[in-house]
């Protein structure tokens, strides 16, 4: 079968480090993908992987090991505005994505 | 980038009206669209896949008949709520695949529906 699984909710302070983890069975994979979503608004695009490894994006680091079927966000010198909730999904041997329910991002002063 | 918009942002309709949400995608040409529905603090659920000129493949526990999809051209899709009640209210987005990008999603900005 097919699950993905994301913590619930995570607390960090601004100026500091955090990492979401992300992990996932699936028979067929064609790349994870992190997702920015502010309440009340739509998705954005953050990061895709498709390869072992990380891929870094300016503050945002994304990390994809497939043989563990695990992957990471990371946050670095958070921002008040970060605070937002970060949706992982893998797309599956359809294309289809198959979404986490989402890590809430608390971000502290 | 691309970009996918709604319309409308938000809606509310009295209680067994029909509601229409249109996606359309601006620069760029859409085989597939995707509808979604959000509750609150909850993730995205997949209602639909839709694809030009043919019928959209719906998930399970959709019905067809009261989430009708039609995806006319490679940049619009519309959804229509037939006969809105209550428990229809909800987020919904719509999200655009781009045929030279074939791996990622394009998401519209949602329309949040409330029906009295």
């Amino acid at each position: 079968g097919q699950n993905i699984d994301q913590p619930t909710e995570m607390t960090a302070t601004e100026g500091a480090i955090v990492q979401i983890n992300c992990t996932y069975q699936t028979s067929g994979f064609n790349g994870l993908f992190w997702y920015q979503q502010h309440a009340g608004e739509a998705p954005t695009f953050l990061s895709y992987n498709v390869l072992d490894g990380l891929e870094e994006k300016g503050r945002f680091s994304s990390f994809l090991s497939r043989s563990k079927g695990y992957s990471y966000l990371l946050l670095k010198e958070l921002q008040m505005k970060d605070s937002a909730s970060y949706l992982c999904a893998f797309m599956d041997s359809n294309y289809q994505l198959i979404w986490g329910a989402g890590t809430k991002l608390i971000i502290k002063p | 980038g691309a970009v996918v918009s709604q319309h409308p942002s938000r809606v509310i309709c009295k209680s067994g009206t029909s509601v229409k949400i249109e996606c359309r995608s601006l620069d760029f040409q859409a085989t597939t669209m995707f509808w979604y529905r959000q509750f609150p603090k909850k993730s995205l659920m997949l209602m639909a896949t839709s694809n030009e000129g043919s019928k959209a493949t719906y998930e399970q526990g959709v019905e067809k008949d009261k989430f009708l999809i039609n995806h006319a051209s490679l940049t619009l899709s519309t959804l229509t709520v037939t006969s809105a009640h209550p428990e229809d209210s909800s987020f919904y987005i719509c999200s655009a695949r781009d045929q030279r990008e074939f791996n990622e999603q394009f998401f519209g900005p949602g329309t949040r529906l409330t029906v009295l």
